[in-house]
């Protein structure tokens, strides 16, 4: 258990719908990272926020927003879905953002869009 | 970016065999890591290893930063070994962690 928590587990919506996805750091990390993995584009990272600012951004859609709340838990919102968007999404954390941490992963929200 | 490389694609081992796998990366990096995504999809730390050598049991890993390559060996395989290796990095003063493509290994009874 890396400490790090996401839920839901898992996720099935329609296309055309919203969710939001939420991801808890382990105790202390002051950093979160999302990231997306899909079949055709593997492991991409989407998104990073340090103690409640964003850091650096990656391959994230216009479509998908995140935030990390004042208690350091983080969401990522994925709006008006489409097929494509099935992928397993995971949460990490680490204690500083530095590009020199270790990155810890959570269990992932596995989304479905029918 | 740093483009990151990993070989070989898929491995299938007999229980006991000894492997390792390649970890190939286009710039310096100086935050390289190894996970294990296991069949459930959960991805486990495995080593955080910017440079040099460290062991775990029957895993071990070296990083030659200098050549830019880094190399994952497993010592008499099990089958809950089974999964995706994946290497992943950032380079230099970089914030976005590049992954490979990973090595998809199945070791069987």
């Amino acid at each position: 258990d890396s400490g790090v928590t996401q839920t839901p587990k898992h996720l099935i919506t329609a296309t055309g719908q919203r969710v939001t996805l939420r991801c808890s750091p382990r105790s202390g990390d002051l950093s979160v990272y999302w990231y997306q993995q899909s079949l055709d584009q593997g492991l991409q990272f989407l998104i990073q926020y340090y103690n409640g600012e964003e850091r650096a951004k990656g391959n994230i859609l216009e479509r998908f927003s995140a935030q990390q709340f004042p208690d350091l838990h983080s969401e990522l919102n994925l709006s008006s879905l489409e097929l494509g968007d099935s992928a397993l999404y995971f949460c990490a954390s680490s204690v500083s953002g530095q590009s020199t941490d270790t990155q810890y992963f959570g269990p992932g929200t596995r989304l479905t869009v029918l | 970016g740093i483009q990151v490389e990993q070989s070989p694609p898929d491995l299938i081992l007999q229980e006991g065999a000894n492997s390792t796998l390649r970890c190939n990366f286009s710039d310096s990096v100086n935050n390289l890591q190894w996970f294990h995504q296991n069949p459930w999809g959960q991805l486990i730390n495995l080593f955080y290893i910017p440079s040099g050598t460290k062991q775990n049991g029957r895993l071990s890993a070296t990083t030659v930063a200098t050549e830019r390559y880094s190399l994952l060996y497993i010592s008499s395989s099990q089958t809950t070994d089974s999964g995706v290796y994946f290497c992943a990095g950032r380079n230099t003063g970089g914030f976005k962690t590049i992954f490979g493509a990973g090595t998809r290994l199945f070791v069987k009874a």
